[in-house]
């Protein structure tokens, strides 16, 4: 089945410091990819969209200078915490949907990365 | 506004079957009902997904009734291993973008 590889798994890191978080589908292309934050006992919040070869379109309350997303290629997308801070503590998911079969393809998620700021 | 409903929760014993239903009473013509499960520290995990009527696989099933305003996932004979957050989404796939309700926390007893 459809692969999503997100690295690393977890992360403590001091506040002040960036951190770039990848999300590589292993198996299959995808145009668009998803960045989801998720903090304990919450659902997934939808953070932004990363779209190949264009701007990330990111949701409401979502500072895009602070979460910089880069997808440059059709397996990878990277998003880069800058200046973390203890409250950028969170769990962070990407997912990715096959560009085969798009109309009704699902969703296909990383593991996620644990990202703790000191 | 969410864009589906489910019950914030649900205990089961273990071997039993467990149905969870999801409203989505606002459901596009083109949108399909898929079903993600989530366990702690990992990402969602594709369960299952349809357009009406019934899907089966080899985990589960999902029951879509005529008006497609709701939905229903079927665990058949669940066990501890089954204890997680289950989460149904509405969409249409594509580019469009996919947000989660809160979902369903699944607590298997033994």
């Amino acid at each position: 089945g459809a692969v999503v590889s997100q690295h690393p798994s977890w992360v403590i890191c001091k506040s002040g410091t960036s951190v770039k978080i990848e999300c590589r589908s292993l198996d299959f292309q995808a145009t668009t990819m998803f960045w989801y934050r998720q903090f304990p006992k919450q659902s997934l919040m939808l953070m932004a969209t990363s779209n190949e070869g264009s701007k990330a379109t990111y949701e409401q309350g979502v500072e895009k200078d602070k979460f910089l997303i880069n997808h440059a290629s059709l397996t990878l997308s990277t998003l880069t915490v800058t200046s973390a801070h203890p409250e950028d503590s969170s769990f962070y998911i990407c997912s990715a949907r096959p560009i085969a079969g798009q109309g009704n393809s699902p969703l296909h998620f990383g593991n996620g990365t644990r990202l703790t700021v000191t | 506004l969410a864009k589906t409903t489910q019950p914030i929760s649900m205990d089961s014993y273990e071997g039993q079957e467990v149905n969870i239903t999801c409203s989505h009473n606002n459901i596009a013509t083109n949108d399909y009902i898929t079903w993600y499960q989530q366990f702690p520290s990992q990402g969602p995990r594709f369960i299952i997904q349809g357009y009406k009527t019934k899907v089966t696989n080899e985990v589960a099933s999902l029951f879509i009734p005529a008006d497609r305003k709701s939905s229903t996932l079927s665990l058949p004979r669940v066990s501890l291993s089954d204890t997680a957050v289950y989460y149904c989404l509405s969409g249409s796939g594509g580019y469009q973008k996919v947000t989660f309700g809160i979902g369903t926390k699944l607590q298997v007893i033994p």
